[in-house]
């Protein structure tokens, strides 16, 4: 069965901390992993997509990983801010194109305190 | 560019009235699609557009649910009558017809059923 597990399921951290989100899943095939993030009350947006050949991407302060042979991701925050609160949800697709269909993991609730 | 957009942003409902949920798209994308998200859940897939033409509609309860796409741009998602159970945020989301399939997301419609 695909599936997307994604972990803690919350967390709480410190304004200026860092802190790394952990995706696991089981699609097949694959074609590529994206990191979302869902600020309350709007639509996710993404914030990195990777494909099988890709182990790391970045923006900005976002870091995400990918290890195809162990099917795993994680997304690395660097120096949280308070804006970085919100859900992060973890999405899988398993095919190119628009015929891809993805899969999506429940997300982890991020809170950063001042 | 202006992004996908919803209307209503809310809706509040008594149990077996019908709702509608209107869905504007990014220009020249072709691909749309209907999310559901319950809280503390991520997004699960009611149906998928490509043009005019629902491709994948498996996930879409057709006893109460319905949507058109009549002329490949603009959608309505309809729930006829709406059941306690409907209450969440439905997502629309549009995708270009390019090989990592990137999704991009409305705000959603908060729906209440009462």
């Amino acid at each position: 069965k695909n599936q997307v597990e994604q972990s803690p399921q919350s967390l709480i951290i410190l304004e200026g901390k860092n802190c790394t989100l952990q995706c696991n899943y089981t699609v097949s095939p694959f074609s590529n992993l994206r990191w979302y993030k869902q600020d309350t009350g709007r639509g996710p947006v993404s914030l990195t997509i990777m494909t099988f050949s890709e182990n790391t991407k970045s923006n900005g302060r976002y870091t995400a990983t990918l290890d195809a042979d162990t099917k795993q991701s994680s997304l690395h925050i660097t120096a949280s801010q308070l804006s970085d609160s919100a859900s992060y949800i973890c999405v899988v697709s398993d095919r190119g194109s628009t015929l891809g269909r993805l899969y999506f993991g429940r997300g982890t609730q991020l809170t950063v305190w001042p | 560019e202006a992004g996908v957009v919803q209307s209503p942003r809310y809706k509040i409902i008594e149990k077996k009235q019908p709702v509608a949920f209107w869905c504007n798209p990014i220009s020249g994308h072709n691909t749309l699609y209907w999310y559901l998200q319950n809280l503390g859940q991520g997004p699960e897939l009611l149906i998928r557009y490509e043009n005019e033409e629902a491709v994948d509609d498996s996930q879409l309860p057709k006893d109460r649910f319905s949507a058109e796409r009549l002329k490949g741009v603009d959608s309505t998602l309809k729930i006829q009558p709406a059941e306690l159970g409907d209450s969440a945020v439905y997502l629309c989301a549009s995708s270009p017809s390019t090989e990592y399939n990137e999704q991009f997301f409305g705000p959603g419609t908060r729906l209440t059923v009462l």
